[in-house]
């Protein structure tokens, strides 16, 4: 029973255009979500979250948007670049401290393709 | 810094062998935790610990066991090896609160496992 769902294994865009990328979610309880980035034979790097008191969040080319009536999320890059093909993955927490409630339950992730 | 350290980066090992995933990092971070990625999954919990001598079971803890003597490692082992436990781990740290809302994990690189 997944949690935390993204239904596209993968996205392919053109440079300088924008990448959606999006996320659903089934636990209402889920407070706190987070988008990670991962390359291959690297680890997650953190990229940007957003708590649910907020609907938007920006940092730099990197926005993520929160609907919590619809249980969705996205994340939009602008203007995507080479360089952020990887593939995303989102995460969900109840709660931003440790312990059971606070761990990340993450979706499969999406590979995004930016061609140059 | 060095972050979180894994080692090894790559094993195989043979069905029943047995073998321990070294973890460690130097961000003095209280939390701790282990992650499997399985081909087109995205990552799923083993184990977690909150502190020094505090170990709690994550969604698939079964055939692993961790320890957490000091604040920095936090070994993950693998009794009676099996091919299902062919994947790729991930330790992460995180001290929540550092990052204003979410409980942010930093990952190490990864150890590619193959049980043969």
């Amino acid at each position: 029973d997944q949690q935390v769902k993204q239904n596209s294994p993968s996205l392919s865009v053109q440079e300088g255009r924008i990448s959606i990328l999006n996320c659903d979610y089934t636990n209402s309880m889920f407070d706190y979500f987070l988008w990670y980035k991962k390359y291959p034979a690297e680890g997650p790097t953190f990229l940007i979250s957003i708590s649910s008191i907020k609907d938007k969040n920006e940092d730099g080319r990197f926005t993520v948007f929160l609907n919590k009536s619809a249980k969705h999320l996205s994340l939009h890059i602008v203007p995507s670049q080479p360089g952020d093909s990887a593939v995303y993955f989102c995460a969900a927490s109840e709660v931003n401290y440790g312990g059971s409630q606070g761990n990340l339950i993450f979706g499969k992730g999406t590979k995004l393709s930016v061609k140059p | 810094n060095a972050g979180v350290t894994q080692t090894p980066k790559f094993r195989i090992l043979k069905i029943g062998q047995s073998m321990t995933l070294q973890c460690a990092q130097d961000m003095n971070h209280n939390y701790m935790y282990w992650y499997r990625q399985d081909p087109g999954m995205g990552l799923k919990l083993i184990y977690y610990s909150v502190g020094a001598g505090i170990t709690d079971k994550g969604e698939v803890p079964n055939g692993y066991n961790v320890s957490r003597s000091t604040t920095e490692d936090f070994p993950l082992r693998l009794e009676l090896a099996a091919p299902s436990q062919t994947s790729v781990y991930f330790c992460a740290s995180s001290q929540p609160g550092q990052f204003s809302g979410a409980n942010v994990l930093t990952f190490g690189a990864g150890s590619r496992l193959t049980v043969l």
